[in-house]
């Protein structure tokens, strides 16, 4: 069965430093991964996927990630963290049915300090 | 282009009440599926609809159903509401079709959060 572990459940980091937010995948099969973001009151948005077309792969508003299938492991990034970057991040592996259903980590909170 | 709509944005209603939520999904969008959200159990599957038709399920009881109209819009309904089904529900919509690429990415709306009293 496909899962998804997400190591640490809050990371804490001043403006402008690196932004690391760890993730494990288990999946039998090659994987579609994904980050989304989700903002207060909000739903959650698409930073990034990952369809094994490249295994770095480039997101919006400065995220990365890079998949390495030896490590299991797609952990997000970003050189340089913003106040706007605070906000819970959850990553998410798609179900081998290839329907709507991504199994989600249980998501990091991210807190961005001045 | 309008993302995907859900309503009510905000509910409360009480034990043994039954509720339905409403999503509008991106047009052209024919897959719906449908998400709830708790601190404790985190985000979790629990339907997917396309073209009228249930595809998936996750697990939950039977209190939770959903159907999808003609148009792609969706409702899902949980009767006898329980204090433990206090959650966001989230909607997301994609085309439907082929594998995960950009026009099957899943888009969510900004969700219903229900309380039950």
């Amino acid at each position: 069965a496909q899962s998804v572990t997400q190591l640490g459940s809050h990371v804490s980091v001043s403006e402008g430093a690196l932004v690391l937010l760890r993730c494990n995948y288990s999946s039998s099969v090659p994987p579609y991964l994904f980050w989304y973001v989700q903002y207060p009151n909000q739903g959650l948005q698409l930073l990034l996927k990952y369809t094994s077309a490249a295994t770095l792969v480039k997101g919006i508003n400065g995220f990365e990630a890079e998949f390495k299938k030896s490590e299991t492991s797609f952990h997000l990034t970003k050189p340089s963290a913003h106040m706007s970057d605070a906000a819970e991040y959850f990553c998410a592996v798609s179900d081998l049915s290839n329907t709507g259903k991504l199994i989600f980590g249980q998501g990091t909170t991210l807190q961005v300090k001045p | 282009k309008a993302g995907v709509t859900q309503t009510p944005r905000y509910l409360i209603k009480t034990r043994g009440q039954q509720v339905t939520l409403s999503c509008s999904p991106i047009s052209g969008h024919r897959s719906v599926s449908w998400y709830q959200q708790t601190p404790g159990q985190g985000l979790q599957f629990l339907f997917e609809y396309f073209s009228e038709t249930q595809r998936n399920k996750g697990n939950f009881p039977g209190r939770f159903s959903g159907r999808q109209f003609s148009n792609s819009r969706s409702e899902m309904n949980v009767s006898t509401l329980e204090l433990g089904d206090s959650a966001l529900y989230l909607c997301a919509s994609r085309s439907g079709t082929g594998g995960f690429s950009g026009a099957n990415v899943l888009t969510f709306g900004a969700g219903s959060r229900l309380t039950v009293l």
